[in-house]
């Protein structure tokens, strides 16, 4: 099984749409994060979590918010679903941070027509 | 501010090749560095790290990455390319322990011809 698992990894919804994004891991990491990709952009931060009472905005939080509802599980929603939120996201997580790599979900990949 | 920069979004070796990725990367502290890999469909998986420990890191899957502070690089290569390196490597930056922050670059794409 897998150490960090992302569901689901497929969705197509429409505009104005409430969705949700769900992340759980077994690696015992108490650091989660969900990124989105975008084509020549790289991976950008949305929201971090360094443990279940501290939830963090990142780079490109407008539009989403977040829940830690455990420490393996590290939720991403949508409120209003727009078409630019059309992306790959990704959860990932961490022991402790900074020089530690990160390991990553195989990602969810969101259409909002 | 720290930033990454991958030069080349797309690159071509033949099968049996040198592949050279190049990353440059600013920072005003030393950084730690990390290189990822993904393949279609799926998360980015570590190939290696240089957390300040060797300049010469080697990785998985035959890769190394040399870290040159005079030149800000962290270029990563392979002797040889094989038909399954073929995917998408990116480079990442954090600024040290303690920090919640990783800056990636934008990826490179590789391509190895048969």
């Amino acid at each position: 099984d897998a150490d960090v698992t992302q569901t689901p990894r497929n969705r197509i919804t429409k505009t104005g749409k409430r969705i949700m994004l769900e992340c759980s891991q077994t690696k015992g990491h108490d650091r989660m994060y969900w990124y989105r990709q975008d084509p020549g952009l790289g991976l950008r931060l949305i929201y971090y979590s360094f443990d279940v009472k501290d939830i963090n905005k990142g780079e490109i939080s407008d539009g989403y918010s977040v829940s830690r509802q455990a420490q393996a599980k590290f939720s991403l929603s949508l409120e209003s679903a727009i078409p630019n939120q059309t992306a790959l996201y990704f959860c990932a997580t961490s022991e402790g941070s900074g020089n530690q790599p990160q390991h990553f979900g195989d990602g969810t990949r969101l259409s909002i027509l | 501010a720290q930033s990454v920069t991958q030069l080349g979004s797309h690159v071509s070796v033949s099968e049996g090749a040198l592949v050279l990725l190049r990353c440059n990367y600013s920072s005003s502290v030393p950084p730690y560095l990390f290189w990822y890999v993904q393949y279609p469909n799926q998360g980015l998986q570590l190939l290696l790290k240089y957390t300040s420990a060797a300049t010469l890191v080697k990785g998985i899957n035959g890769f190394e990455a040399e870290f040159k502070k005079s030149e800000t690089s962290f270029h990563l290569t392979k002797p040889s390319a094989h038909m399954s390196d073929a995917a998408e490597y990116f480079c990442a930056v954090s600024k040290g322990a303690g920090t919640y922050k990783y800056i990636f670059g934008t990826g490179t794409r590789l391509k190895v011809l048969a």
